[in-house]
């Protein structure tokens, strides 16, 4: 099984819909993060959490909310979806000791969301 | 406002040459790193760079990271198809604790 899991890989979703997007972690890490990737942009932080009482709103982090389930669970939710958040979505991970900064981020598989 | 610029954005190549992607920025770094993304999956991390001079070297690939610690570059030497990829920098600027990407390069190397 994949370290960082994502669910779904793929969905289609009509504008004003509500739609949850998870993610699930088997590294033991306390840091979560979602970003959101748009051609040309790289990627970019929604939200991101260091442990599960610890919430934080990353740049672009209008229109998303979150959930941090439990330590392995983070999840991303759109209230109510707009086309321009059409996008490849990230879940990563990285351990609290270091922060990442040696180790870097683990990264799921992604959701490639499309609203209509 | 991209923190890190990354270029070029597109690079197309022929097997066999060699090729350098650049990041940069106008903030410091503790620290930059580098991913490589292939279609459908994550970032993937190639290396990190934590001290201003610093060059790290994996197989054909070659890491630097400038002396002010405001800019990094990676050389490829002998580009092959298997390098195709997103290449994306990255890194903790100030005292973030968040990682910060770049805008990425697309790197295509045709057999």
């Amino acid at each position: 099984d994949a370290d960082v899991t994502q669910t779904p890989r793929n969905r289609i979703t009509k504008t004003g819909k509500r739609i949850m997007l998870e993610c699930s972690q088997t590294k033991g890490h306390d840091r979560m993060y979602w970003y959101r990737q748009d051609p040309g942009l790289g990627l970019r932080l929604i939200y991101y959490s260091f442990d599960v009482k610890d919430i934080n709103k990353g740049e672009i982090s209008d229109g998303y909310s979150v959930s941090r389930q439990a330590q392995a669970k983070f999840s991303l939710s759109l209230e109510s979806a707009i086309p321009n958040q059409t996008a490849l979505y990230f879940c990563a991970t990285s351990d609290s000791g270091t922060g990442g900064v040696l180790e870097g981020y683990t990264f799921g598989s992604g959701t490639r969301l499309t609203v209509v | 406002t991209q923190l890190l610029k990354q270029s070029p954005q597109f690079l197309s190549i022929q097997e066999g040459e060699n090729l350098t992607v650049y990041c940069n920025s106008s903030s410091v770094f503790s620290s930059l790193q580098w991913y490589r993304q292939e279609p459908g999956e994550g970032p993937v991390l190639l290396v990190t760079v934590v001290t201003g001079g610093e060059v790290k070297k994996l197989k054909r690939l070659t890491f630097q990271f400038g002396d002010a610690r405001k800019d990094s570059s990676l050389h490829i030497t002998a580009a092959q198809p298997g390098d195709t990829g997103l290449y994306l920098c990255a890194g903790f600027p100030g005292s973030a604790r968040q990682l910060t990407f770049g805008s990425g390069t697309q790197l295509t190397v045709l057999p």
